[in-house]
């Protein structure tokens, strides 16, 4: 049972080039999120999805896209990297919206020049 | 808009002291969820408070949710260097009983054996 997978672990990239973060979840999970965490301000929601085809921005969704075509997966895109971008991001997913445990990937750790 | 503050940003103690980090919303939250990260790794899911006035304990964790629902605070009794590590509280905020997860921005815990 590998829970919450996430790809790559680690990535650099030039300013204004593009990439997918990918997200893939075994537990049959309805809800995944994509944070962002940044020294001194804790995880930050960027989108979530209630479901296949259902997508919401959360607290900072600016130069992010994401789409839910599967249960399994959701995959996050940045659409022209910015140094302001990079951060570590955790994909997280649960059974329904707060008022069940949140499970985290490994993380990955974006670093943008 | 809605926001759950926590406190210390940082608490450094020696082994075997107690520690308390304390968590704030600025709204009634229907529960709250504790995390913990290691150092390079992931947030994981520790406990769920739903009741008004709730305390529930984990060995030498203990954690509590306010009377109003509004605050919260998780204790540790006689720390050890294995609980290291960033200490997040959680509420579901977003105008529904159970929208968007919004984490405070972390409590690190440094242990000095």
């Amino acid at each position: 049972n590998a829970g919450v997978t996430q790809t790559p672990k680690f990535q650099v990239l030039k300013t204004g080039q593009s990439m997918t973060l990918q997200c893939a979840q075994d537990m049959n999970h309805e809800y995944m999120s994509w944070y962002r965490q940044d020294p001194g301000m804790g995880l930050r929601l960027i989108h979530y999805s209630v479901g296949a085809g259902i997508t919401d921005q959360g607290e900072v969704p600016n130069g992010y896209n994401v789409s839910r075509s599967t249960t399994e997966d959701f995959p996050l895109r940045l659409l022209s990297a910015a140094p302001s971008q990079t951060s570590v991001y955790f994909c997280a997913s649960s059974y329904s919206i707060g008022d069940q445990p949140q499970h985290f990937g490994d993380g990955t750790r974006l670093s943008i020049l | 808009g809605q926001q759950v503050m926590q406190i210390p940003q940082y608490q450094h103690v020696q082994e075997g002291e107690d520690f308390t980090t304390y968590c704030n919303s600025s709204t009634t939250l229907s529960n709250i969820q504790w995390y913990k990260q290691r150092p390079g790794g992931h947030p994981v899911f520790l406990i769920q408070l739903v009741k008004s006035g709730e305390v529930k304990k984990q060995k030498r964790l203990t954690f509590q949710f306010g009377e109003a629902k509004k605050n919260s605070s998780l204790h540790i009794t006689a720390t050890q260097t294995t609980d290291v590590g960033t200490y997040f509280c959680a509420g579901p905020t977003g105008g529904t009983s159970y929208g968007k997860l919004t984490f405070g921005q972390g409590t690190i815990l440094t242990v000095h054996p």
